[in-house]
């Protein structure tokens, strides 16, 4: 069974800096996806970022960045030049790739403050 | 493009009775899925519909249930309602092998 593990259930972060969220996973998939997603107080799921687990280079959107080690099984989201609109609880979540989306396995979440 | 709605934004039932929570997905997508976010715990994946076929449930009991309609729209009943079922109730769609997109949820409070 694929698990996700998020061990960070909060963390804060001034305006302006740089913030990493950690992921780990565990699988013996080889081809697969992962996602970040953001829920903001407006309890909508947000995807923020997806990275295919073939590809070597790192997926970026804009401020947010992820740092994807694949032999390690880590997926940890960088979020630069944070913004009091990205106080929102993150989710980290992992697809199976030959099976489609509902194998999607989320972790816990990490709950992040943007503080002004 | 109208995204994922669910109705109703909020629902309170006493233990024992029936839920129905509603859910009209992006419009192309054919496969719904049902999500229970209950406090301090991740999501967990309840049902996934395509083309108006159940596809796969996940670890719940008989209680959980549901139907897509032939519009792709899509219901989720919990019957005999217990205290533990109160949590947030999320719809999401998608396309095959693509990232699902989410609605805003319905809370459901049991008392």
């Amino acid at each position: 069974a694929q698990t996700v593990t998020q061990s960070q259930p909060e963390m804060s972060v001034q305006e302006a800096e740089t913030v990493t969220l950690s992921c780990t996973y565990d699988t013996s998939e080889n081809n697969y996806y992962l996602f970040w997603y953001k829920q903001p107080p407006s309890r909508q799921m947000i995807l923020v970022i997806r990275q295919e687990a073939y590809k070597q280079q790192n997926a970026t959107e804009n401020r947010f960045s992820v740092n994807f080690q694949k032999a390690a099984k880590s997926f940890s989201l960088k979020i630069s030049d944070s913004q009091l609109g990205d106080t929102a609880m993150y989710f980290c979540a992992f697809m199976k790739f030959q099976t489609g989306a509902n194998n999607l396995f989320f972790g816990t979440g990490t709950r992040l403050t943007v503080i002004p | 493009e109208a995204g994922v709605t669910q109705s109703p934004t909020h629902l309170i039932k006493t233990r024992g009775q029936q839920a129905t929570l509603r859910c009209s997905p992006i419009s192309g997508h054919t496969s719904v899925y049902w999500y229970q976010q209950a406090l301090g715990l991740g999501l967990q994946f309840l049902l996934w519909y395509d083309e108006g076929e159940e596809r796969n449930r996940g670890n719940f009991p008989p209680r959980f249930s549901g139907r897509q309609f032939p519009n792709y729209s899509s219901e989720l009943n919990v019957n005999a309602l217990e205290l533990e079922d109160s949590a947030l109730y999320l719809c999401a769609s998608s396309l095959v092998k693509s990232p699902l997109h989410f609605g805003n949820g319905t809370r459901l409070t049991v008392t």
